[in-house]
């Protein structure tokens, strides 16, 4: 069964440096997206790319976050300057629009 | 004030021991209502779209069910393997500002343990 993919699954960065998370999608999906999850809480939606452009973003997703679609295969999530509030659980996850979305496994952020 | 809110937020059954797990939202628009599952330290796992109220749908022991105000999720005879969270999300495009891929609201889930 297909499946996302996400890279890579742990990243330690310290406070104020950039990091790049990569997803590889299922390769019909259409609709992209990251959510994350703070340990504990719940899964929060934070911007979704569709047509090589931003579709959607939440409030979360302020200017030091960005998304690339760079090759038509991977997605990327880059935060500018990492906060100690940013360590969480990054999940990928695609879809075609109807029907469930497929999640990856994530990569566990912390800001050290 | 939360969309989406689930109940219980943790639950512990003997292994057969049916039940049901409840999610309700406050959307206006809504598009899906989704169930997932999620094991600890991976990411969510599909397992049902509802997008109809009177819809429901079944996976080997789950059964999906959804009204104008709340959705369940009914386990029967669940086996230790059925241990995990289940999330329970909504899309609503009135929520966003109208671009189409709308994210999922997620609730903060139900934990479920099954005792052998």
């Amino acid at each position: 069964e297909p499946e996302v993919t996400q890279t890579p699954s742990h990243q330690v960065t310290q406070m104020g440096q950039e990091v790049i998370l990569r997803c590889v999608p299922i390769s019909n999906h259409l609709y992209f997206y990251w959510y994350r999850q703070i340990l504990g809480q719940k899964v929060e939606f934070l911007v979704s790319f569709y047509n090589n452009e931003i579709s959607e973003k939440s409030e979360i997703f302020d200017d030091q976050f960005s998304v690339e679609r760079p090759d038509g295969s991977n997605f990327t999530l880059k935060i500018r300057s990492t906060k100690l509030e940013d360590s969480a659980m990054y999940f990928c996850a695609g879809g075609q629009g109807v029907g469930g979305y497929t999640f990856g496994s994530g990569t566990r952020l912390t800001v050290v | 004030e939360d969309q989406v809110t689930q109940s219980p937020e943790a639950l512990r059954l003997q292994e057969g021991e049916s039940s049901s797990l409840n999610c309700s939202y406050t959307v206006s628009g809504l598009r899906g209502l989704f169930w997932y599952r999620q094991d600890p330290g991976k990411g969510p796992e599909f397992l049902f779209t509802l997008y109809s109220a009177g819809e429901e749908k079944e996976k080997e022991r789950l059964k999906a069910t959804l009204t104008k105000k709340e959705s369940f999720l009914h386990i029967t005879a669940p086996k230790p393997e059925d241990s995990a969270t289940y999330l329970c999300a909504v899309q609503d495009p009135t929520q966003r500002s109208g671009g189409g891929a709308d994210g999922l609201t997620f609730g903060k889930g139900t934990h479920l343990i099954i005792q052998p």
